[in-house]
């Protein structure tokens, strides 16, 4: 069974920092893209980043480049998000989803509240 | 304003065809495969539609995605009150070099 179990959340102060964990299983992690896509609150699905398979190739939506990293350790079937500089406006669930067929399976998200 | 425009809200009655419509570009839906998701409320998204029109393993053929040109579309046709739900289109944007969501749209079974 493919499972994705995300970590990390937590209430921070504006401009501190944050790293989110994405553990998998019940698949070969090394064999696929994975995304963070977050929803703040009352809000529709935002995707934030995506990460190839051997870390080649990294993709971020605009309003979190130079502020938040994409990362992965295929040994540890683990994605990471490190988030630099968050703003109020990053408040959110944030899931990770599998990616070679976008979203075909997601965890049951973290919550990241930026808030003093 | 969401990259792929989609009707906020729509609504139908129990047994009734319903349909959302995803509006996108030369540069998204127009050159990359169309994705529809389904989310309860307080869930995570659920994968409705893949690569336009193909229905993972489990999900009913009562729910079908179409594309044409720069537009795609799903439709759920004999609908459940269970069926009450956010949907939400993505799609590839080349341009962007990332990922794009519809707006979402809230579905009301009557």
């Amino acid at each position: 069974e493919v499972q994705l179990v995300e970590s990390g959340g937590g209430l921070v102060q504006p401009g501190g920092s944050l790293r989110l964990s994405c553990v998998a299983s019940g698949f070969t992690f090394s064999n696929y893209w994975m995304s963070w896509v977050r929803q703040a609150p009352g809000k529709g699905l935002e995707w934030v980043a995506n990460m190839k398979q051997d870390g080649s190739e990294k993709n971020y939506v605009d309003s979190v480049k130079g502020r938040f990293t994409i990362s992965r350790d295929n040994a540890q079937n683990s994605l990471y998000l490190q988030m630099n500089s968050l703003r109020a406006e990053d408040t959110a669930v944030y899931y990770c989803a599998r990616d070679n067929d976008f979203g075909d399976y997601w965890g049951q998200g973290t919550l990241v509240t930026v808030s003093s | 304003q969401s990259v792929l425009p989609q009707p906020p809200s729509t609504s139908g009655t129990p047994g009734q065809r319903v349909t959302i419509s995803c509006s996108g570009s030369s540069s998204n839906i127009g050159s990359s495969y169309v994705y529809w998701y389904q989310q309860l409320p307080g869930t995570a998204p659920k994968l409705l539609i893949y690569r336009n029109n193909q229905r993972p393993s489990g999900v009913p053929d009562r729910f079908s995605g179409s594309k044409s040109g720069t537009s795609a579309s799903l439709a759920i046709s004999g609908l459940r009150s269970e069926d009450e739900a956010d949907y939400y289109c993505a799609a590839w944007d080349d341009s962007l070099s990332g990922w794009v969501f519809g707006g979402g749209t809230k579905l009301t079974v009557l």
